[in-house]
């Protein structure tokens, strides 16, 4: 089956904590992405890499930090530096052709600090 | 002003009735426009994409984009409880040259009612 996984479904984190989230996908899209979701709020991209071995700082980047050593593999780091990290963290990819932009979704991780 | 902008309803529709969500964006130079839908505590999935002035038809969804107004709406004709969920309008909005960024609204939840 092609697609997105994300693990973990749900996370908890104790305070001080930092935390990956994993996203992969069988696509082979060259574009990912990582996006946080509050309650009622829409979507604010955290950080988003075109290419493997490159990323760049999306909106809301500060306590956060990626890796793309894989051009299946873009995890997520939650680090003690995020000041509220319990939210919806969702992980998109997309192809590098003609319509280059159109993101598909994996299925979530809720992270939630306890 | 937010760059794109959506009534956050709940928009209520008896079934069988023809909703219409509407999504307006402040770039003028923005090319792609996508309709997601979200299930409550769900990832979104796409409905549409729309780049060309005019109606995209795809079975009981129509997505209208009006460049000149900065407008796109999403009509479901023929509603069903089933599509009763919160609908993403994105935008492809990119000033940094970086490219295939997506900014999103903050959705329009859809109740049908039976």
């Amino acid at each position: 089956d092609g697609g997105i996984t994300q693990s973990p479904k749900y996370l908890f984190r104790k305070e001080g904590q930092n935390v990956t989230l994993s996203c992969e996908q069988n696509l082979n899209h060259d574009a990912m992405y990582w996006y946080r979701q509050d309650p009622g709020q829409g979507l604010r991209l955290i950080y988003y890499s075109q290419i493997v071995n490159d990323f760049q700082k999306g909106d809301i980047a500060e306590g956060y930090s990626v890796s793309r050593e894989k051009k299946e593999s873009f995890p997520l780091t939650v680090t003690s530096a995020q000041k509220n990290p319990t939210a919806f963290y969702l992980c998109a990819s997309a192809d590098r052709g003609r319509r280059t932009d159109t993101q598909y979704f994996g299925p979530g991780t809720r992270l939630t600090v306890l | 002003q937010k760059e794109v902008e959506q009534n956050s309803g709940p928009l209520s529709v008896p079934e069988g009735a023809i909703a219409s969500l509407n999504c307006t964006y402040s770039d003028r130079v923005s090319q792609s426009f996508f309709w997601y839908r979200q299930y409550s505590g769900k990832s979104p999935e796409l409905i549409m994409s729309i780049y060309s002035n005019g109606d995209k038809e795809d079975g009981r969804f129509t997505a209208q984009l009006n460049k000149a107004s900065q407008y796109v709406s999403l009509l479901i004709r023929d509603s069903q409880p089933s599509d009763s969920a919160t609908y993403l309008c994105a935008v492809n909005i990119d000033r940094t040259g970086g490219g295939n960024k997506l900014t999103f609204g903050t959705g329009t939840q859809l109740k049908v009612e039976l």
